[in-house]
Order: structure tokens, then C-alpha cells, then sequence
């Protein structure tokens, strides 16, 4: 069965870096484009991140653009979020998400929903 | 950026109720939007996704529907295991917004 487990979480203090690790599993890795999606505490849903079927393409949010790089090792079945100078509106659980639809390449749909989800990590900022 | 709107924040209702909730997009998005369930220290669950196509091993009792801006989730009779928190997300265009999220509670 599909699985997404998320690691790297903890207490960093501002301007300070984490990187956020995402093992998968149950499935063809290579053959799906991935995301991370962040949720403050009490509050909704914010997409942050997703990276292309080779790792060739990439997209952020603005709020994170220029700050975070997501990235992925195909061979370890692992994706990355790797989050620098980061600041108190980070705060929030962390999930890595797969868009459902199977492709290659470096090609990245026009969006993406999210059929399977990790369980999330929390990034807490504080000094 | 499309907005996505939630309507309302907050329902209180019973078991067997017939619940819907409301997401209005701020342009058109088509029918590309997903409904989500999420319980408390969970992960989201996808329900429906292309406005009204159920997610394999959702019970029937979801439903979705519309197109362009204005859509619906309804669920035909509520469930102990329903009350919960529900999120819309348009996937129309990156990046993919999220309403605000609804509420349903007892």
C-alpha cells in the first residue's frame, strides 16, 4: 500500500535551516509528480511546493520562493524540502502529498490534487 | 492567485442530517477542484476530486457537485465518523488554494 512518511521536524530558531525528509513507498516513486503542503497550527491548508517527475522542474509558493528548495532522489524513493532563513509564519505541520496522475520527465501538470498524504512533521521557529 | 471561499465556517448538525457546504471560486476554475475530509492531527483525505468523482473507498454518501465557480459537497446523511473539518482546493491553476475549511460539528 501507498505510503508517505515524513521526518526532519523540530525547533529551529529564526533564520535558521531544516530539511524535511519524505520516504515513500508502495509505489512506482519515479512515475509521480510530488508536493509539500504546510497547515499552521488551528488554521487551513497551504500548498507550498512541487517538483516534477525527474526532479528537472520545480514550483513555489511565493511565500516560500527563494527560501526553500524541494527536491527528490528517485534511486532512495525520498523527497526533500530543504527550508532556509526560516521565520515565525513557518511554523506548521509539514506533508508530502503525490499528485495521482502517472507521468515522466521533467514536464509539471497544471495543478494537482492530492490522493495520498503522510501523516506530517512540525516545524516549530522559535528563539 | 484564485481565492477560494468556504461557506459557512461552522455547521452544527445531527446525525442523519443531510449536510452541504459551499465553495465559491474567485474565477473560473472549470471543475477542477477537490474536496478533502480532515480530522484533528490527521492528514487531509481526498473525497472528490474533478468537482463530482468519488475517491475510491468514500462512502456513497458524498457527493459533489458544479463547475465554473460556484460548487457543493454534500453529504446525504451524516455519520458519526463525519464530524470533522472539510476543505475544498481548486487545482485549476499553481498554486493550488484551498478554501478556509468548514466545520461540521455535533
Amino acid at each position: 500500500q501507498v505510503q508517505l512518511v515524513e521526518s526532519g521536524g523540530g525547533v529551529v530558531q529564526p533564520g535558521r535551516s531544516l530539511r524535511l525528509s519524505c520516504a515513500a513507498s508502495g509505489f512506482s516513486f519515479s512515475n509521480y509528480t510530488m508536493h509539500w503542503v504546510r497547515q499552521a497550527p488551528g488554521k487551513g491548508l497551504e500548498w507550498v511546493a512541487v517538483i516534477s517527475y525527474d526532479g528537472g522542474n520545480k514550483y513555489y509558493a511565493d511565500s516560500v520562493k527563494g527560501r526553500f528548495t524541494i527536491s527528490r532522489d528517485n534511486s532512495k524513493n525520498t523527497l526533500y524540502l530543504r527550508m532556509n532563513s526560516l521565520r515565525g509564519d513557518d511554523r506548521a505541520v509539514y506533508y508530502c502529498a503525490r499528485d495521482p496522475e502517472e507521468g515522466s520527465g521533467s514536464q509539471l501538470p497544471q495543478s494537482a490534487y492530492f490522493d495520498y498524504w503522510g501523516q506530517g512533521t512540525l516545524v516549530t521557529v522559535s528563539s | 492567485d484564485i481565492q477560494m471561499t468556504q461557506s459557512p465556517s461552522t455547521l452544527s448538525a445531527s446525525v442523519g442530517d443531510r449536510v452541504t457546504i459551499t465553495c465559491r471560486a474567485s474565477q473560473s476554475i472549470s471543475t477542477w477542484l477537490a474536496w478533502y475530509q480532515q480530522k484533528p492531527g490527521k492528514a487531509p483525505k481526498l473525497l472528490i476530486y474533478k468537482a463530482s468523482s468519488l475517491e475510491s473507498g468514500v462512502p456513497s454518501r458524498f457527493s459533489g457537485s458544479g463547475s465554473g465557480t460556484e460548487f457543493t459537497l454534500t453529504i446525504s446523511s451524516l455519520q458519526p465518523d463525519d464530524f470533522a473539518t472539510y476543505y475544498c482546493q481548486q487545482y485549476n491553476s499553481y498554486p493550488g488554494t484551498f478554501g478556509q475549511g468548514t466545520k461540521v460539528e455535533i
